[in-house]
């Protein structure tokens, strides 16, 4: 069955230490990635995607994920955590062109000041 | 821009009553769909439609039923409300079959008493 694995449930970083988010899937193929942020009672945010090409990629709010296709992951990082970055984040496979998205189950990132 | 509009945001209903979920997009994009929101399951597919007057079964369809009469509204139905569908649900839209990403509605929570 093809999944989206986030193992942390949560993750805690002081503020101005780097962050990592991991994800990885099991998507038969080439997947498009993405990563979405949600804000307390808001609906979810694209932060950045993956489609072909560097396996770093850039998005919103500094945020950068690392794509690496040997161990299937797809990992959000970002250099300096911010306390405003605290939220819950989805990493979210597509499939192929044209398909929904398949989500992981969430990570809350808490950013301690 | 007001993007994907989900109404009513709050709803309380009783066992076996029946209500309609609206989402309503303003961006002329073609595919839209219904996502339900559970504390750590991630976001579930319910329905989702590829144009209007099209509509398709998602990962988690029973007890819910959708239609797509206009472009740019798709509406989410529950016949007879259970417990089982407290939950928030998500409307997403996106341009088309291409890998652009999903835009999000705020949500609505329903509560099923």
């Amino acid at each position: 069955a093809q999944s989206v694995a986030q193992p942390e449930d949560q993750v805690n970083v002081a503020e101005g230490n780097p962050l990592t988010v991991k994800c990885t899937y099991s998507v038969s193929g080439n997947p498009y990635l993405f990563w979405y942020v949600q804000y307390p009672n808001r609906g979810l945010q694209f932060l950045l995607k993956y489609i072909t090409g560097d396996n770093l990629v850039k998005g919103s709010y500094g945020f950068e994920a690392e794509f690496n296709k040997s161990q299937t992951s797809f990992h959000l990082k970002k250099p300096s955590a911010l306390v405003s970055d605290s939220a819950l984040y989805f990493c979210a496979v597509m499939r192929q062109a044209g398909t929904a998205l398949i989500f992981g189950k969430g990570t809350t990132l808490s950013v301690s000041s | 821009n007001a993007g994907v509009t989900q109404t009513p945001k709050f709803r309380v209903l009783k066992t076996g009553q029946s209500m309609t979920l609206l989402c309503a997009q303003d961006m002329n994009h073609e595919y839209m769909y219904w996502y339900r929101q559970d504390p750590g399951m991630g976001l579930r597919l319910i329905h989702y439609s590829v144009g209007e007057g099209t509509t398709a079964k998602g990962e988690v369809p029973d007890g819910y039923n959708v239609s797509r009469l206009k472009k740019q509204n798709f509406l989410l139905g529950l016949e007879s409300a259970a417990p089982s569908q407290t939950s928030v649900y998500f409307c997403a839209s996106r341009k088309d079959s291409s890998n652009q990403p999903q835009h999000f509605g705020d949500g609505t929570r329903l509560s099923i008493l």
